[in-house]
């Protein structure tokens, strides 16, 4: 799978919208991005995650490049609760391929009032 | 959504007992299970991945005599942290596998993690 690289750290305001950049510049064709964010001393939660297009849940909003070295996980209103490091990685999506989720060293985003 | 439920969430335990950690899925079958370690300020670890039925996978640098893996059930795995040491404290959390995303691509499910401190 290939390696991605984020910014340490982060803080952003309460109510502002959060972007967090993801550089995965040895994306392959069929590797989707993933993100995960973990609150502390819990579990990572699964956020969103994209092939190509540019995709939106109830939590975030994915924006892949075109050419799919790069990738950015908006928060549109960023709360105290989203305080958390975030995750982005890229993995094969086969479903054969079983393959496992390998954690980079991600972002810690701190939302300040 | 799919739950994968982990107990203990903390444990305290004297060197060099025995520790087990439990991870079930409840509302699904999980064929394949992920164990992770993350020591504080640090990512987690992948550490061995279980297929139901079969020997679990380890990562390179993993003792797997030390850190024992059933999967004998698709709704239970454990992790049982033999003669543990202080150095094995640390937090461990499970991963299951689940379909789908919407797209017919697969997706991870975590449990909530187990603080486990050897004294």
């Amino acid at each position: 799978d290939a390696k991605t690289t984020q910014p340490p750290s982060m803080d952003c305001a309460e109510g502002r919208a959060a972007n967090l950049p993801c550089n995965h510049s040895t994306i392959s064709g069929n590797e989707y991005v993933y993100w995960y964010r973990q609150i502390h001393s819990q579990g990572p939660q699964y956020i969103i995650h994209g092939l190509k297009n540019n995709e939106t849940n109830e939590m975030a909003s994915l924006i892949i490049t075109e050419d799919r070295k790069s990738s950015t996980l908006i928060l549109p209103h960023a709360t105290l609760r989203d305080t958390a490091v975030y995750y982005c990685i890229v993995r094969v999506g086969d479903k054969a391929a079983g393959n496992k989720l390998t954690f980079g060293g991600g972002t810690r985003v701190l939302v300040k009032p | 959504g799919a739950v994968v439920s982990q107990h203990p969430s903390r444990v305290i335990c004297k060197s060099g007992t025995s520790v087990k950690i439990e991870c079930r899925s409840l509302d699904f079958q999980a064929t394949t299970m992920f164990w992770y370690r993350q020591f504080p300020k640090q990512s987690l670890m992948l550490m061995a991945t279980s297929n139901e039925g079969s020997k679990a996978t380890y990562e390179q640098g993993v003792e797997k005599d030390k850190f024992l893996i059933n999967h004998a059930s698709l709704t239970l795995s454990t992790l049982t942290v033999t003669s543990a040491h202080p150095e094995d404290s640390s937090f461990y959390i499970c991963s299951a596998r689940v379909l789908p995303l919407g797209t017919g691509n697969y997706g991870y499910t975590f449990g909530s993690g187990t603080r486990l401190t050897v004294v």
